[in-house]
């Protein structure tokens, strides 16, 4: 069945440090979005790309960079790690067209900064 | 901008009650809403969406909602509430503050318990 995957699902980092995760997806869809959740705050939108060459910032993208290699593949990175970034990150992809296109969304990468 | 504002943190209800999530939206729009659901170490599925063409939306696993443009309320209701409805569930406008962007605006969550 199509699917949206992210890598790796659970990963606990040091203060300073680089990390990526990545999301790829087989449903052919052109548009990707990264969010980011906290408790009582719902997701907030952290990067998205309608296409390979066009990304744009969301809400908080401060701290944070992104790279989509492929239609298929967009990735998330955190340049130096920091304990306020400890979160769980959702990939979410959708078809180009009106608003009322849903988001299908990924299973989350729990990330915890020490 | 849009936003939304889902009105309790928390809701418990007993299994085989009715269920009520309160939802309030704030648009200059004609607004796209929509609810999700995350079932805890789940990502997010949908559950129905409001895109003008009825008022009253109908969704899986027996919820509903319905679209009210003059109380800007988009509730999700279900008659009868059953174990595995608890979860967690957002109520989602999609901002074309932008024209076009699609984003997708979260309110902040209401966690439902369903108590035998």
């Amino acid at each position: 069945d199509a699917d949206v995957t992210q890598t790796p699902r659970n990963r606990i980092t040091k203060t300073g440090k680089r990390i990526m995760l990545e999301c790829s997806q087989t449903k052919g869809h052109d548009r990707m979005y990264w969010y980011r959740q906290d408790p009582g705050l719902g997701l907030r939108l952290i990067y998205y790309s309608f296409d390979v060459k066009d990304i744009n910032k969301g809400e908080i993208s401060d701290g944070y960079s992104v790279s989509r290699q492929a239609q298929a593949k967009f990735s998330l990175s955190l340049e130096s790690a920091i304990p306020n970034q400890t979160a769980l990150y959702f990939c979410a992809t959708s078809l180009p067209g009106s608003s009322y296109n849903e988001q299908f969304f990924g299973p989350g990468t729990r990330l915890t900064v020490l | 901008a849009q936003s939304v504002t889902q009105l309790d943190s928390h809701v418990s209800v007993s299994e085989g009650t009715p269920v009520l999530l309160r939802c309030n939206y704030s648009s200059s729009y004609s607004p796209s809403l929509f609810w999700y659901v995350q079932h805890p170490n789940k990502g997010l599925q949908l559950l129905l969406k409001y895109t003008s063409a009825a008022t009253l939306v109908k969704g899986i696993n027996g919820f509903e909602a319905e679209f009210k443009k003059s109380e800007t309320s988009f509730h999700l209701t279900k008659p009868s509430a059953h174990m595995s409805d608890a979860a967690e569930y957002f109520c989602v406008v999609s901002d074309d503050s932008q024209g076009g962007s699609e984003k997708l605006v979260f309110g902040k969550g209401t966690k439902l318990t369903v108590n035998p």
